[in-house]
């Protein structure tokens, strides 16, 4: 059974330019939530979609926003990049959204860098 | 205020020293409590889940468990391949509250 597949695994960008994740669930699975993880400030949970809709999002700002198509893929874009946003994107899927005691399970994550 | 705290940071064994990793929560509705583990460069894998206070869950040399303000991750004989970050993960009112790790380091 595939995993949970993020696409592209590195990304170099400069500040000010945008840039948009991948991110390919488990077979089956229709949760899929994104993390930043740097490593003074730990996993950071950005948002949740369940079924093309965001069940929950956490303390970003605006530039960062996400979207789930009806296969379940989900992207994450953020405009207007800053320094600050070089992270480990992290995106994970599980079989119902938060609070159904289900797993979540992680891809890879994108690497960011910003220039 | 949800929160999760693991201890302690960072830990340093010998090959066959077992040791246990500590993570204390205080959440209003425990719905789950996850332990994962995460490589260099990579994303977290799951390892466990643990629902009620009283629950053990085994996997190898890990054996997690849990009570109603803490859970453990007891490692057994660990190998250097053992060394890894450890990441747990508490569900409450809809979303997963993460510490901040422990890192293993296990020497030959």
């Amino acid at each position: 059974k595939a995993g949970v597949t993020q696409t592209p695994r590195y990304l170099i960008k400069t500040r000010g330019q945008q840039v948009t994740l991948s991110c390919s669930p488990i077979s089956g699975h229709r949760s899929v939530s994104w993390y930043q993880q740097t490593p003074g400030q730990g996993l950071q949970f950005l948002f949740e979609y369940f079924s093309e809709t965001q069940r929950n999002k956490g303390n970003f700002p605006g530039r960062f926003s996400g979207r789930q198509f009806s296969n379940s893929r989900s992207e994450m874009n953020v405009s207007t990049l800053e320094l600050g946003d070089s992270a480990l994107y992290l995106c994970a899927s599980s079989l119902d959204s938060a609070g159904g005691g289900q797993p979540q399970h992680f891809g890879d994550g994108t690497r960011l860098s910003i220039l | 205020e949800d929160q999760v705290t693991q201890s302690p940071e960072a830990l340093r064994l010998q090959e066959g020293e077992s040791s246990s990793l500590n993570c204390s929560y205080t959440v209003s509705g425990l719905r789950g409590l996850f332990w994962y583990r995460q490589d260099p460069g990579k994303g977290p894998e799951f390892l466990f889940t643990l629902y009620s206070a009283g629950e053990e869950k085994e996997k190898e040399r890990l054996k997690a468990t849990l009570t109603k303000k803490e859970s453990f991750l007891h490692i057994t004989a660990p190998k250097p391949e053992d060394s890894a970050t450890y990441l747990c993960a508490v569900e409450s009112n809809y979303q997963l509250i993460w510490g901040a790790g422990t890192k293993l380091i296990i020497k030959p």
